[in-house]
């Protein structure tokens, strides 16, 4: 059964630092994995998707990378900025339609 | 497009009586998802359509859970009889492709007393 895991659980950061959050899963035959960022009392916003076959990808500010061989996952977040504060998930999926999900990093940026 | 639309947003019911959850994906899209989001157990998905056919509902926790796909713009998740241990947060999700991400709705938050 796959299980995902996310480092650390929460993050407290001054506004302007670099950051990473970790996701490592334990079935590393993937389909795909996706970021999320969750708001208090909103739904889910995908932020990225990676192929298995795939790195990275980027996204403005956000730079996700996979080593699938290892069951890693990595979310960048470069110059933070008090918006950025949510719950940021990661989900894998063996199938292309079913996600698993983390439990999340709840991130606050402070300004 | 105003995305996956859900509701209501917020339902208060007391135990046993039957809950209807609604969503409507978003238009093109032939995946929809249901999940549901406890602080104790995260986010799981209950059952997904493609092509408004069912075709895994092994995580709906039991038979009181039901979930219709109509048609390719409506989907509704039932609860009868409804238990405290029911209330959560129900997301609906559509997708149009598994090479494309998902379209969260707003959620549902549901509260059994």
């Amino acid at each position: 059964k796959q299980e995902v895991t996310q480092i650390p659980a929460a993050l407290s950061v001054p506004e302007g630092e670099n950051l990473v959050l970790n996701c490592s899963f334990t079935d590393s035959a993937i389909y795909n994995l996706q970021w999320f960022r969750q708001d208090p009392g909103k739904g889910l916003t995908s932020l990225l998707l990676i192929q298995s076959s795939q790195r990275e990808q980027t996204s403005g500010r956000l730079n996700a990378s996979l080593d699938k061989s290892s069951g890693r996952s990595t979310l960048y977040i470069a110059a933070s900025q008090p918006g950025d504060s949510a719950t940021y998930l990661c989900a894998v999926s063996k199938d292309g339609n079913k996600l698993v999900f983390g439990a999340g990093t709840i991130l606050r940026v402070k300004s | 497009d105003a995305g996956v639309i859900q509701s209501p947003r917020h339902e208060v019911t007391e135990m046993g009586q039957e809950v209807t959850l609604r969503c409507k994906p978003i238009s093109g899209h032939n995946s929809l998802f249901w999940y549901r989001q406890t602080m104790m157990r995260g986010l799981e998905l209950l059952i997904y359509f493609n092509n408004n056919v069912p075709i895994d509902d092994s995580g709906m926790p039991e038979d009181r859970f039901s979930a219709k796909m109509p048609n390719a713009s409506f989907s509704t998740l039932k609860i009868q009889p409804s238990e405290p241990r029911d209330s959560a947060v129900y997301f609906c999700a559509s997708s149009q492709d598994r090479n494309y991400g998902y379209t969260f709705g707003s959620g549902t938050r549901l509260t059994v007393v």
